[in-house]
């Protein structure tokens, strides 16, 4: 069964240290989304990769957070220097887009990465 | 603006007892409308895409319809196990032709036995 692996699953770390969190999307599609789950701001796109290029990390604070897809296999998402408010829920999703989510296609979630920066 | 909400909030229902989720959506040019749902812990899980208005599809205890202006998630003789988070979600073009999926805050439901 086919599943996006993110890890580590739950992460506390004290402010101002770095924090990477990994992705292995599912084998063969070439989306990669980054999404970060809060109470009061439910899902929230940071980056998102077509076919390994970033498309757009509009989503990100561009000044502790970056976005990298080395290979197919491997998506990273960086927070450097982490801040409390940082604290949330990280999912990664990929999915096969040929040309819009509408057709046919959708997007599969990881479990996500819990962080918690003290 | 591209807005997704989501109502109630929280749905507190009896087993067996039927209701209904609504998700109302201000995009335009709908491409498409998405339902997740989210259990404690996990990611999203997809649900079903509804494409036209009029369009229906289901699931078990569960039934999705489509609008044009909103969707509903009708839930039949729900049972404990369909407890969790409803989200639903709809498309947007942002950059060259990209698309993301924007979603709703989600409807909290549970299921007492």
């Amino acid at each position: 069964d086919a599943r996006v692996t993110q890890t580590p699953r739950h992460k506390v770390t004290e402010m101002g240290q770095e924090v990477t969190m990994r992705c292995q999307p599912i084998l063969g599609h070439n989306t990669v989304f980054w999404y970060r789950q809060t109470m009061m701001q439910g899902l929230e796109l940071l980056a998102y990769f077509r076919n390994r290029a970033p498309l757009d990390d509009s989503g990100m604070p561009k000044d502790r957070f970056s976005a990298e897809m080395p290979d197919a296999t491997l998506a990273t998402l960086k927070i450097q220097p982490s801040e409390p408010r940082d604290s949330a829920v990280y999912f990664c999703a990929s999915g096969l887009v040929i040309e819009e989510l509408s057709s046919g296609n959708t997007i599969y979630f990881g479990e996500g990465s819990w962080l918690t920066v003290v | 603006e591209d807005q997704v909400t989501q109502s109630p909030e929280a749905l507190r229902l009896q087993e067996g007892e039927s209701s209904s989720l609504n998700c109302s959506y201000t995009v335009s040019g709908l491409r498409g409308l998405f339902w997740y749902r989210q259990d404690p812990g996990k990611g999203p899980e997809f649900l079903f895409t509804l494409y036209s208005a009029g369009e229906e599809k289901e699931k078990e205890r569960l039934k999705a319809t489509l609008t044009k202006k909103e969707s509903f998630l009708h839930i039949t003789a729900p049972k404990p196990e369909d407890s969790a988070t409803y989200l639903c979600a709809v498309p947007i073009s942002f950059f060259q032709g990209a698309q993301k999926l924007v979603f709703g805050q989600g409807t909290r439901l549970t299921i007492n036995p």
